[in-house]
């Protein structure tokens, strides 16, 4: 079966660094996103890797290994308006994303 | 960038009653129309996939009579929760695609929130 997982929940402190892991298992693989989705709405796009390797994007940094199955979603100089659930979702073999359950994030001052 | 937006952002209907939700494209035509059901926690979940001009392709274990799905135009998919019940309660996103954009593109709606009494 297809599966992505990341943690249910984590907590930081503003203006601090951190990591959100994503592993994941699917048949095919035509990339992975990372979405941000504050409460009660709906996910907007913070990145997109389809190649090994590190894409920086301001504040935050996706990194991908297909080999490992595994991605990672870094924030750098946490603020307080980070604190929302990070989905990871990769796109299958027939482009349809699998979407994992989210990552709530907690900043604390 | 690429707009899409849903009508109602919020709905309170009563048991038995049908709802429909609009997602529009803004600034771009949508040949591919995709609706999501998010459950309080959970992950976002697939209903169906939608192309403009033909009939609507659903998940497994999504019922289509319930579910109705119309793509009349490039710029308009509906979805109508017919004979809704409290458990149909749920945070209803769409989202959308343009002829040229790449594959893995998909611009969402804000959502529509749906409370079933």
């Amino acid at each position: 079966g297809q599966n992505i997982d990341q943690p249910t929940e984590m907590t930081a402190t503003e203006g601090a660094i951190v990591q959100i892991n994503c592993t994941y298992q699917t048949s095919g693989f035509n990339g992975l996103f990372w979405y941000q989705q504050h409460a009660g709405e709906a996910p907007t796009f913070l990145s997109y890797n389809v190649l090994d390797g590190l894409e920086e994007k301001g504040r935050f940094s996706s990194f991908l290994s297909r080999s490992k199955g595994y991605s990672y979603l870094l924030l750098k100089e946490l603020q307080m308006k980070d604190s929302a659930s990070y989905l990871c979702a990769v796109m299958d073999s027939n482009y349809q994303l699998i979407w994992g359950a989210g990552t709530k994030l907690i900043i604390k001052p | 960038g690429a707009v899409v937006s849903q009508h109602p952002s919020r709905v309170i209907c009563k048991s038995g009653t049908s709802v429909k939700i609009e997602c529009r494209s803004l600034d771009f035509q949508a040949t591919t129309m995709f609706w999501y059901r998010q459950f309080p926690k959970k992950s976002l979940m697939l209903m169906a996939t939608s192309n403009e001009g033909s009939k609507a392709t659903y998940e497994q274990g999504v019922e289509k009579d319930k579910f109705l799905i119309n793509h009349a135009s490039l710029t308009l998919s509906t979805l109508t929760v017919t004979s809704a019940h409290p458990e149909d309660s749920s945070f209803y996103i769409c989202s959308a695609r343009g002829p040229g954009q790449g594959l893995e593109t998909q611009y969402f709606g804000p959502g529509t929130r749906l409370l079933v009494l």
